[in-house]
């Protein structure tokens, strides 16, 4: 696609209950990011995945939390048994290559917003 | 310690006039890039500009410049000439030089409002 898509944009969810974010990034992009942003603040990195590959997940808060991009396309953000925490938008952004440079600028999308109750 | 630190909460501009935007950041690598990002009240993150750290002149873009001061650590943003459309958060990101594929650390942002 010409962006990064993101779905749902919006989302409520009681607390307990599971939910599952998707991007899709733009096509061929080998690299994916999912970031966390809480109101008012900046992004916080969550994963990251090099084609189908997750290489860092480093800033998954809890185990509750789950990433996957089994074909290296879409990728699914799950977060099991939500807290009222958990509440923020969640940015999905990718990039051309995998590697470090300066010409390797990361798209983001949308962001899905989460709002556990 | 903050990697990337946005001393200006918010801060007000006046309609075709220049505003500069603070950002100091820290870090041990020799190799790393700085990026500025917009994030309109639409939510989607936008790429301004880039500087890498060898880079010897200062980055432009159309109406940002990047005002690069590698011994001082800072890397602020001057939008030059505002329009309203420019209201919006700004956000300073950092890539380190081992960072995977271009993983960015942000800021806290600066949000700005252009008056008519």
């Amino acid at each position: 696609g010409a962006g990064v898509s993101q779905s749902p944009r919006y989302k409520v969810a009681k607390r307990g209950q599971d939910v599952a974010l998707r991007c899709d990034p733009i096509s061929g992009h080998v690299s994916l990011f999912w970031y966390q942003q809480a109101l008012g603040q900046g992004p916080e990195f969550l994963t990251y995945f090099q084609n189908e590959a997750q290489l860092d997940k480093s800033g998954l808060p809890s185990d509750r939390f789950f990433a996957e991009r089994p074909e290296g396309s879409v990728s699914t953000l799950k977060i099991q048994r939500t807290q009222q925490e958990d509440s923020a938008v969640y940015l999905c952004a990718s990039s051309p290559q995998g590697h470090s440079s300066g010409a390797n600028v990361l798209t983001f999308g949308a962001g899905s917003r989460l709002t556990v109750l | 310690a903050q990697k990337i630190t946005q001393t200006q909460p918010g801060m007000f501009v006046q309609e075709k006039e220049a505003v500069t935007l603070d950002c100091t950041y820290d870090t041990s690598d020799q190799s790393y890039g700085l990026f500025w990002y917009k994030q309109p009240s639409s939510g989607e993150m936008i790429f301004l500009i880039y500087q890498g750290s060898y880079d010897e002149q200062n980055a432009t873009e159309g109406r940002y410049s990047l005002n690069f001061q590698k011994a001082r650590k800072s890397a602020n943003l001057v939008i030059s000439a505002s329009q309203l459309g420019d209201s919006a958060m700004y956000f300073c990101a950092m890539r380190e030089g081992r960072a995977a594929g271009n993983k960015l650390t942000f800021g806290g942002g600066t949000r700005v409002l252009v008056k008519p």
